[in-house]
């Protein structure tokens, strides 16, 4: 089955780099049928979709909101992919999750079907 | 972006009622609409996608309806269980959105 996991520090300063890495295991990153992706929430609300990755790397969307400060990747030899996100503020402060995307045609396009527990991240100076 | 909004944002029930939450899209997602259930301290869980697809393993109560710009989730005979936070979610745009929320508690 499955599994994502997130890991990385759970408090920065102002202007600080987050970076953050999901470990997949029971089955394999390289998956024709999925994009990888990195949701937050932030404390009360609705979850935001951030940026999403596939296998090859060379596919990666991001939220406009965010797209100047944030970096995707992926490192199929470890299955693992990752979130960099730039200059952090207090409004960055939210619980990441890491999560599969179903690819357009896939069995479950467009649905975040498996999430990781997700890990808090507080930006507090 | 397209923007989603979720109806109402918090609803009071008891054990046995049916109960829908409305979603509409403010531009045509075609059929990429998925349902998540979230409780407290835990990650959102996927009920339905494509609109009406039941995921695996989730109860038969959770039904799901609609195309377009609107979309509704069913759930009949409300069980102790259910009560929770529940989110649509547009998979056409970018940035993929999410409604507001709907919080179903016990009456």
């Amino acid at each position: 089955q499955l599994q994502l996991q997130e890991s990385g520090p759970g408090l920065l300063k102002p202007s600080e780099t987050l970076s953050l890495t999901c470990s997949v295991s029971g089955g394999s990153i390289s998956s024709i049928n999925h994009y990888w992706v990195w949701i937050r929430q932030a404390p009360g609300k609705e979850p935001q979709w951030i940026a999403g990755i596939y296998y090859t790397g060379n596919i990666y969307y991001y939220n406009p909101s965010l797209n100047s400060r944030v970096t995707i990747s992926v490192d199929t030899s470890k299955n693992q992919f990752s979130l960099r996100l730039t200059s952090v503020d207090v409004a960055d402060t939210a619980v990441y999750y890491c999560a599969r995307r179903g690819k357009g045609g896939s069995p479950l396009p467009g649905a975040f079907d498996i999430w990781g527990q997700g890990t808090l991240v507080t930006v507090s100076s | 972006d397209i923007q989603v909004t979720q109806s109402p944002s918090s609803l009071s029930a008891s054990v046995g009622d049916r109960v829908s939450i409305t979603c509409r899209t403010s531009q045509s997602v075609m059929s990429y609409l998925s349902w998540y259930q979230q409780k407290p301290g835990k990650a959102p869980k996927l009920l339905i996608y494509s609109a009406s697809t039941l995921q695996t393993g989730v109860p038969s109560r959770f039904t799901g309806s609609g195309s377009g710009t609107e979309f509704t989730l069913t759930i009949t005979s409300l069980q102790p269980e259910d009560f929770a936070t529940y989110y649509c979610q547009e998979g056409h745009g970018n940035p993929y959105t999410f409604g507001l929320g709907t919080k179903v508690d016990i009456k």
